[in-house]
């Protein structure tokens, strides 16, 4: 079956600037999280969303920085006022339903460059 | 708070020899463990993961893993390298319990030489 799909895969945008990165999870998967992955680093936790609510945001790593799943199904990172530290390849992941759910899927992540 | 120690960014074995990566973590509970492959240009992928029970785990491409509580590690082996292996590997570690959290090493990128 289909599996996690993000657009677009490359962002390219100017400082200051205002972005959206989209992320598809697997059908019927409850769970979504976002990580941003630097370079040479690993995946760094932003968020994660459990149905249509944002569980746990404590790694947004501060107010430009915003997410949404208003359906449960999609959503889409929103970066404000963009800047150069924010260049990165941002990943999302979702996992399916059920008690002590630990199995992540991964998206192939979308390239976001800020000049 | 919990937290991801991967020694040795930057690891190389000979084909046909034993890989070993190391990773150990710091958690006030007892963690659900992973780690994961990414392999250049791609997402990624699981390659195997410690929650309850055998301490022992195995994964695909022949890896394997042992939790070892009190040594606070789970690191990854495989006894015979192939060239297909080079890749970044990742440990990761979650909560079992409040929001399901993620914390990643920073990873060890794996050359496997001729």
């Amino acid at each position: 079956g289909a599996g996690v799909s993000q657009t677009p895969s490359n962002k390219v945008t100017e400082k200051g600037k205002y972005v959206e990165l989209r992320c598809d999870p697997i059908s019927g998967h409850t769970a979504l999280y976002w990580y941003r992955q630097s370079l040479g680093q690993g995946p760094e936790f932003l968020i994660y969303f459990q149905g249509t609510g944002a569980a746990d945001d404590s790694g947004l790593p501060n107010d430009r920085f915003f997410a949404v799943r208003p359906e449960g199904s999609v959503s889409t990172l929103k970066i404000q006022r963009t800047e150069r530290g924010d260049s990165a390849v941002y990943l999302c992941a979702s996992s399916p339903p059920g008690a002590g759910t630990n199995e992540q899927y991964f998206g192939p992540g979308t390239r976001l460059t800020v000049t | 708070a919990q937290s991801v120690t991967q020694l040795g960014s930057h690891v190389s074995v000979s084909e046909g020899a034993l890989v070993l990566l190391r990773c150990n973590y710091s958690s006030s509970v007892p963690p659900y463990l992973f780690w994961y492959v990414q392999y250049p240009n791609q997402g990624l992928q699981l390659l195997l993961k410690y929650t309850t029970g055998a301490t022992l785990v195995k994964g695909i491409n022949g890896f394997e893993a042992e939790f070892k509580k009190s040594e606070t590690s789970f690191h990854l082996t495989k006894p015979s390298a192939h060239m297909s292996d080079a890749a970044e590997y990742f440990c990761a570690v979650r909560t079992t319990s409040g929001t399901y959290k993620y914390i990643f090493g920073t990873g060890t990128r794996l050359k496997v030489l001729a």
